[in-house]
């Protein structure tokens, strides 16, 4: 089956310093790879939509200069949490759709636990 | 591991009708449960969350039930219009999160 990974898995950083965080879809090609972010105990909220070789679409009210997406490769999401705040604390999720297939198809990550200090 | 069950697989009804997506989960230990939406080619939506603590939550024509209980979820869509033709997913939102294969929706004009 579709497997997506996410590197780290968990981090802990200093309040200002830049996070990266990596997706992968590791047997499939994703056009479309999904960053969403979920806080503890509350909802899964969609943050962007990175499409490979383009500029990434952002949901209303997620600051496209705080959390920097970057779809280089047609395997490969980073989302950067630059200059990263205490409450920019969360789980990150991302997930794939595979560039064959149905459209409404996503693979999801196993996330990525941030924690700014 | 929690696993969802989604009935319908899908739905196709003409405009106007009212309509009933179903979710079930195995594990009761939930904090809420959110119902998504999704087009072809996008993110999920976020269309309601529930919390534990809550039986029911409404936006527009949309309500959505929780029977923590029972395990189950309903989602009721009042008439219905083409627009909302998507897949409807539902979840627990938790760190691995699993959705069902959801209950693609066709509504006809």
């Amino acid at each position: 089956g579709a497997v997506v990974s996410q590197h780290p898995s968990r981090v802990i950083c200093k309040s200002g310093t830049s996070v990266k965080i990596e997706c992968r879809s590791l047997d499939f090609q994703a056009t479309t790879m999904f960053w969403y972010r979920q806080f503890p105990k509350k909802s899964l909220m969609l943050m962007a939509t990175s499409n490979e070789g383009s500029k990434a679409t952002y949901e209303q009210g997620v600051e496209k200069d705080k959390f920097l997406i970057n779809h280089a490769s047609l395997t490969l999401s980073t989302l950067t949490v630059t200059s990263a705040h205490p409450e920019d604390s969360s789980f990150y999720i991302c997930s794939a759709s595979p560039a064959s297939g149905p459209q409404e198809t996503q693979y999801f990550g196993p996330g990525t636990r941030l924690l700014v200090l | 591991k929690q696993e969802v069950t989604q009935i319908p697989a899908a739905l196709s009804v003409p405009e106007g009708e009212n309509l009933v997506l179903n979710c079930s989960f195995t594990d009761s230990a939930i904090y809420n449960l959110q119902w998504f939406r999704q087009d072809p080619g996008k993110g999920l939506t976020s269309l309601l969350l529930i919390q534990s603590s809550q039986r029911e939550q409404t936006s527009g024509r949309l309500n959505a039930s929780l029977d923590k209980s029972s395990g189950r979820s309903t989602l009721y869509i009042a008439a219905s219009q083409p627009g909302d033709s998507a897949t409807y997913l539902c979840a627990p939102p938790r760190d691995d999160m699993r959705f069902g294969a959801g209950t693609r929706l066709t509504v006809k004009p």
